[in-house]
């Protein structure tokens, strides 16, 4: 199993642009959540979903959106980037509130 | 959700236990404690769990208090692999928020 798979790994954006933040995972987890991690700094959760349909917001939604039309797959949509989104990007998910698997994340600046 | 509170760091040498306290006074009956460590540059991974009683994989011991307002995350022997930042959670089985949130977690240093 591949588990949770992020893409890119890495991405430079300019002030304004949009991109999409991958995230799939292959172990029918109905929870995936979306992090983010200044440097030094803790997690924030994003986003989370507790299944196909269904999400919420978590600590620090702003300037994001999310989408979970599958099971498998998490996108996270970055409209409008700014230099305050410059940041690690984890996704990760779970077998309802059992153990969370996470992915290799994707480091963005946006300049 | 009931909180957890650990401190900032701690510090070991290679091949001694670490043991890593984490309290939770307004721990609920349907709280489940998680650990979950760090390694640099890394996505979190999951360590261990309980409920009540004491806890034990190939990674780590979890002692968990009587009262369970407190656990313990016991690291046998530590090695330079172990250096990460080690976050205690808090998870409710019986309903309640499904929001999986970090706090500061403790850094640990383990030293050669």
């Amino acid at each position: 199993n591949a588990g949770v798979t992020q893409t890119p790994k890495f991405r430079i954006l300019k002030i304004g642009q949009s991109m999409t933040l991958q995230c799939t995972q292959d172990m029918n987890h109905n929870y995936m959540y979306w992090y983010r991690q200044d440097p030094g700094m803790g997690l924030k959760l994003i986003y989370y979903s507790v299944g196909a349909g269904i999400t919420d917001k978590g600590e620090v939604p702003n300037g994001y959106n999310v989408s979970r039309s599958t099971t498998e797959d998490f996108p996270l949509r970055l409209e409008l980037a700014a230099p305050s989104q410059t940041s690690v990007y984890f996704c990760a998910s779970s077998r309802n509130r059992d153990e969370a698997f996470f992915g290799q994340g994707t480091r963005l600046t946006v300049v | 959700d009931a909180k957890t509170t650990q401190p900032n760091s701690m510090e070991s040498n290679e091949e001694e236990p670490v043991h890593l306290p984490c309290n939770h006074s307004t721990i609920s009956g349907t709280d489940y404690i998680h650990w979950y460590r760090q390694l640099p540059s890394q996505g979190p991974e999951y360590v261990i769990h309980g409920l009540t009683s004491n806890v034990n994989n190939r990674m780590a011991s979890l002692a968990i208090a009587e009262d369970r307002k407190s656990s313990t995350l016991i690291l046998h022997r530590a090695t330079l692999r172990d250096a990460a930042v080690y976050y205690c959670i808090l998870r409710d089985r019986g309903g309640g928020s499904e929001k999986l949130v970090f706090g500061k977690g403790t850094k640990l240093t383990v030293n050669p």
